[in-house]
């Protein structure tokens, strides 16, 4: 069965820290992953999209990590701001079918 | 571009009722789909179109209906309202193709059904 688990489920942390949030995947055959971030109340917002080839892909102070042999994905913020308080939901790409697999998202609170 | 807008922002209906919640895209693309976000769950398909005239069952259809007579418009029927469908509800559109494009999502539609 296709799945995307993400963890930790929620996470508290200091204004200007680094976190990680992880995402495991097992979809096939897969075709790319993505990471969006959700502000309460709002639509989800692409941040990344990695296709099978890339193993790391940044946009500002998000780094997002590709392990396609393990299956794994990680999504690091650097140098964290209140405006990083939102859920981060992970997304794999099945490689036919229009189909995507969506992880249940890490809610993540910065702290001042 | 207002990119994808959805209407209304809230609703409350009566178990029963029926509605119809609706979306458009002024991107031109041809994929266009309807997600249900539950809590403590990832987003969840219903339906979802490649274009025009085209449209396909995802992982949780039944009590909803979905047509697309043009590409910028892509409305979400429920047919007889109950309180299980009671959700966020998200359009979003890319551009198509084999694989999903980059998704685009509108502000969502947050429905409570009494």
């Amino acid at each position: 069965k296709n799945q995307v688990e993400q963890s930790p489920q929620s996470l508290i942390i200091l204004e200007g820290k680094n976190c990680t949030l992880q995402c495991n995947y097992t979809v096939s055959p897969f075709s790319n992953l993505r990471w969006y971030k959700q502000d309460t109340g709002r639509g989800p917002v692409s941040l990344t999209i990695m296709t099978f080839s890339e193993n790391t892909k940044s946009n500002g102070r998000y780094t997002a990590t590709l392990d396609a042999d393990t299956k794994q994905s990680s999504l690091h913020i650097t140098a964290s701001q209140l405006s990083d308080s939102a859920s981060y939901i992970c997304v794999v790409s099945v490689e036919y079918g229009n189909k995507l697999v969506f992880g249940a998202g890490t809610i993540l609170r910065v702290k001042s | 571009n207002a990119g994808v807008t959805q209407t209304p922002k809230f609703q409350v209906l009566k178990t029963g009722q029926s509605m119809t919640l609706q979306c458009a895209q002024d991107m031109n693309h041809e994929y266009m789909s309807w997600y249900r976000q539950d809590p403590g769950m990832g987003l969840r398909l219903i339906h979802y179109s490649v274009g025009a005239g085209i449209t396909d069952q995802g992982e949780v259809p039944n009590g909803y209906n979905v047509s697309r007579s043009t590409t910028e418009d892509f409305p979400l029927r429920l047919l007889s309202a109950a309180p299980s469908q009671t959700s966020v509800y998200f359009c979003a559109s890319s551009y198509s193709g084999s694989r999903v494009g980059e998704q685009y999502f509108g502000p969502g539609t947050r429905l409570t059904v009494t």
